[in-house]
């Protein structure tokens, strides 16, 4: 079956640790996306890739980084600079082009929460 | 830039009444729109998409949306709501400023089914 597959589902971590939150996705899509997502905020970008080696920040990439080395993968790592980290992280997959914009396919999601 | 406002932060219907969800939105090129679900803990799913084809769009389960350039509204609606519709739905524009498809997603409108 084709999708992207998050883990772990729920994640718990000590305040100053940080944590690395995986995304894989077997759709052969080029763009990748991670998003944050709080109770009545909808989704907020946090950083996104286009291509393999590139990347770009989002609206709320302080306290992040992410790693593009493979077409399937876009490991999201949430550093101790993040204030606030308690949050639902959702990955996401398209092949939009410079041409065309398809729809986008979610992961299941993460949640983590700072203890 | 483009923007997209939710107008109600939540609709609360009876099963088997009609569904209303009122999206507007803004931006400068010729925009994609598209309508997601999120249950609960869950991923997003696409519900329906409108990419420059025809106005009337229809998606799954029922659901349908219309593309009104003159008003630059996309509402989601329904003609008979089932308890199963209950979750959070948002609007998306992408259009290319910037140069890319980079989505912006309304906040969500949390829909209530009565039984």
């Amino acid at each position: 079956d084709g999708g992207i597959t998050q883990s772990p589902k729920y994640l718990f971590r000590k305040e100053g640790q940080n944590v690395t939150l995986s995304c894989e996705q077997n759709l052969n899509h080029d763009a990748m996306y991670w998003y944050r997502q709080d109770p009545g905020q909808g989704l907020r970008l946090i950083y996104y890739s286009q291509i393999v080696n590139d990347f770009q920040k989002g609206d709320i990439a302080e306290g992040y980084s992410v790693s593009r080395e493979k077409k399937e993968s876009f490991p999201l790592t949430v550093t101790s600079a993040q204030k606030n980290p308690t949050a639902f992280y959702l990955c996401a997959s398209t092949n939009a082009g410079r041409d065309s914009y398809n729809e986008q396919f979610f992961g299941p999601g993460t949640r983590l929460t700072v203890l | 830039a483009q923007s997209v406002t939710q107008l109600d932060s939540h609709v609360s219907v009876s099963e088997g009444t009609p569904v209303l969800l009122r999206c507007n939105y803004s931006s400068s090129y010729s925009p994609s729109l598209f309508w997601y679900v999120q249950h609960p803990n869950k991923g997003l799913q696409l519900l329906l998409k409108y990419t420059s084809a025809a106005t009337l769009v229809k998606g799954i389960n029922g659901f349908e949306a219309e593309f009104k350039k003159s008003e630059t509204s996309f509402h989601l609606t329904k003609p008979s709501a089932h308890m199963s519709d209950a979750a959070e739905y948002f609007c998306v524009v992408s259009d290319l400023s910037g140069g890319s498809y980079i989505p912006t997603f309304g906040r969500g409108t949390s829909l209530i089914v009565h039984p």
